[in-house]
């Protein structure tokens, strides 16, 4: 099966920039989560969606962070403005079920100068 | 979710077994143990997950404690190619948000 597919794959961008992610889960994968991964850390959950709703997002920054998923498939993350702290690996994974194992991309590196 | 403990590297001699230790003392009944290792500039990769059982598959073998307080992963024949991050997590399956929470890991070289 083709696994979660990420773009881009790096992003360089001035601080106060905007920036999109973008991601697609595999096939019939009904959960969606994105991660941030700052260097030399483990990843951090930033949203989860079950189908087009959002189950936890306890941990988005909402003042400058958004995310969405239509359709409950395709998903995009958004920052603005991004910061010199947003710097990192944005990884998104996707599971069967809540209950299956993630599968993650390979993830977004951004840096912000 | 409860956390876990990990020693933040060891090394290991390429072919022989690798054995990973985690610790989560806190652990609660309904939490699954789940072991996830990541590559050099790639995404977390699912290895195995247990909750009670000794579990195997073709990548590796999960030994929990009978009182669950603490499991090893082992990697059987270890290659250059299991170079990488290796996550100990615990995990409520079935609950709202059953997020994966990751630590630090442990950073695995294996030598040639």
């Amino acid at each position: 099966e083709a696994g979660v597919a990420q773009s881009p794959r790096y992003k360089i961008i001035e601080k106060r920039q905007s920036v999109a992610f973008w991601c697609n889960p595999i096939s019939g994968h009904a959960t969606l989560y994105w991660y941030q991964q700052i260097l030399g850390q483990g990843p951090k959950l930033l949203i989860q969606f079950q189908n087009n709703g959002v189950v936890d997002d306890s941990q988005l920054p909402k003042d400058r962070f958004s995310a969405e998923r239509l359709k409950g498939v395709d998903s995009t993350l958004k920052i603005q403005p991004a910061k010199l702290e947003d710097s990192a690996v944005y990884l998104c994974a996707s599971s069967l079920e809540r209950v299956s194992p993630l599968h993650f991309g390979n993830g977004t590196r951004l840096t912000v100068t | 979710d409860a956390k876990t403990t990990q020693p933040p590297s060891m090394d290991c001699a390429e072919g022989r077994a690798a054995n990973l230790p985690c610790n989560h003392s806190t652990i609660s009944g309904n939490e699954y143990v789940y072991w996830y290792r990541q590559i050099h500039s790639q995404g977390p990769q699912y290895i195995i997950h247990g909750l009670k059982n000794n579990e195997t598959n073709e990548m590796a073998s999960l030994i929990i404690t009978e009182d669950r307080k603490s499991s090893t992963l082992i990697l059987p024949h270890a290659t250059l190619r299991d170079t990488a991050v290796y996550y100990c997590i615990v995990r409520v399956d079935g609950a709202a948000g059953n997020k994966l929470t990751f630590g630090g890991g442990t950073r695995v070289l294996v030598k040639p």
